[in-house]
């Protein structure tokens, strides 16, 4: 099975600095799909951003922005102009491009401060 | 519709009570997954039905008892639980393939249901 690690449990960022999160995944696919998902205190579990591996180009959404390595099967996370919203647990996970391949592997996430 | 709709909200129960928790989406996903997650943990994955058919079970105990009546609705039957048992449970959705860039390999998560087994 795929495994995906996050180094850095927990991590802070003064309000309107710029933090980067590590995430790596041990994998022997060449084509899969990588995340970032953000679960802020109230629970809900939304998606940040995605990496497509077929893709060179990095995949940004407006404030986040990622840093994919795929010969190293690194996959960070810059939040640019952090805010307090912003303050959560962020997962990493990893999903398979084969056909009908339905799991989803998640990192064990890092915990995000804010400070004002 | 881009939303997992999960009910209820909280839930206590006793370890003799039977309950439901209950999960509904209405993107087209033909995949639906239950995942338990306890505080400052990933989820772990329970259940995934692929086209209404149970595709992976994750080992996990009896007294969950997973049901995925049509393609928009996912239950999960709880019956004599353990105090361990209490968690975030969170049903969540996708395509049931991966292909491309269409968007369409995301893992869309409900709110969760909170529950307590006393």
């Amino acid at each position: 099975a795929q495994t995906v690690t996050q180094s850095q449990p927990e991590m802070s960022v003064q309000e309107a600095e710029t933090v980067t999160l590590s995430c790596t995944y041990d994998t022997s696919e060449s084509d899969y799909y990588l995340f970032w998902y953000k679960q802020p205190p109230s629970r809900q579990m939304i998606l940040v951003i995605r990496q497509e591996a077929y893709k060179q180009q990095n995949a940004t959404e407006n404030r986040f922005s990622v840093n994919f390595q795929k010969a190293a099967k690194s996959f960070s996370l810059k939040i640019s102009d952090s805010q307090l919203g912003d303050a959560a647990m962020y997962f990493c996970a990893y999903r398979s491009a084969r056909v009908f391949s339905n799991q989803f592997y998640f990192g064990t996430g890092t915990s995000l401060t804010v400070i004002p | 519709d881009t939303e997992v709709t999960q009910t209820p909200k909280h839930l206590v129960m006793g370890m003799t009570n039977k309950k439901s928790l209950k999960c509904e989406q209405h993107m087209g996903h033909r995949a639906m997954y239950w995942y338990k997650q306890k505080a400052k943990k990933p989820p772990e994955l329970m259940f995934v039905y692929s086209y209404e058919k149970l595709s992976i079970n994750e080992s996990v105990p009896s007294r969950f008892s997973p049901e995925c009546p049509n393609s928009s609705l996912l239950n999960l039957h709880l019956h004599a639980l353990q105090p361990e048992d209490s968690a975030l449970y969170l049903c969540a959705s996708s395509q049931a393939w991966g292909l491309g860039d269409s968007g369409a390999n995301v893992l869309t998560f409900g709110a969760g249901s909170r529950l307590t087994v006393l």
